[in-house]
């Protein structure tokens, strides 16, 4: 079983539609939860964390934490074409020190 | 400003050969670390460093060196290289080893092995 598990996609939505990103992680003692977003060819550039369960909200971006289910969930409300990209979901590592481990990735496709 | 650079950004070489690939940040971080992302676009984490100490070292050849000649800076070598070492390599900062909601990612080495 993957640490970090996304669906690949592509996921496409209609522009000003919401985009529901999905992500469930193994490791029942993470405590912090992160999204990226990556553009095609640039470096992952971080929009959300979370750590605590139930949701945190960022200007059209809400992060969504289950810790019993082990699921973190990112949505994209009144989504643009500028939101293609990547969306990676990372959560710290167990062990002794701080890491994130990265789920493969969905690619969100808004089309016009 | 760039915060966290990378040299260089394109790297194309012949199998066996050794290269570098040096990381510089100005964020006055305390920890650096280096990626690995491969075609499949998989973020793997490949070393930390915190304050030039050696911290996290992933299951990663001894083909691949860090060296942290102070905490502003952390390069990466590679000796004798493979063709499954081409990826884009991303080396990265954070405030400190409990920040990670501060990590900040350089822009990226693509290395291509021929």
């Amino acid at each position: 079983q993957k640490e970090v598990e996304q669906n690949s996609g592509p996921l496409s939505v209609p522009e000003g539609a919401i985009a529901s990103l999905n992500c469930t992680y193994s490791d029942r003692g993470s405590q912090s939860f992160f999204w990226y977003r990556q553009y095609s060819g640039k470096s992952p550039e971080l929009i959300m964390f979370i750590y605590s369960n139930g949701d945190k909200e960022d200007g059209r971006f809400t992060a969504q934490l289950n810790k019993a289910s082990q699921y973190v969930s990112l949505l994209i409300r009144d989504s643009q074409p500028s939101d293609s990209a990547t969306y990676l979901c990372a959560v710290n590592g167990a062990g002794g020190y701080n890491k994130l481990i990265f789920g493969a990735g969905t690619r969100l496709a808004v089309h016009p | 400003d760039t915060a966290v650079s990378q040299t260089p950004k394109y790297l194309v070489t012949q199998m066996g050969n050794d290269k570098s690939i040096k990381c510089e940040q100005n964020l006055g971080h305390d920890t650096m670390y280096w990626y690995k992302q491969d075609s499949k676009k998989f973020l793997k984490i490949m070393f930390s460093y915190n304050n030039k100490e050696l911290i996290i070292n992933e299951t990663v050849p001894n083909r691949f060196s860090p060296k942290s000649p102070d905490k502003a800076h952390l390069n990466l070598h590679i000796n004798s290289l493979e063709l499954g070492d081409s990826a884009v390599y991303f080396c990265a900062s954070s405030q400190d080893l409990a920040g990670l909601e501060t990590q900040y990612f350089g822009p990226g080495t693509r290395l291509l092995v021929l």
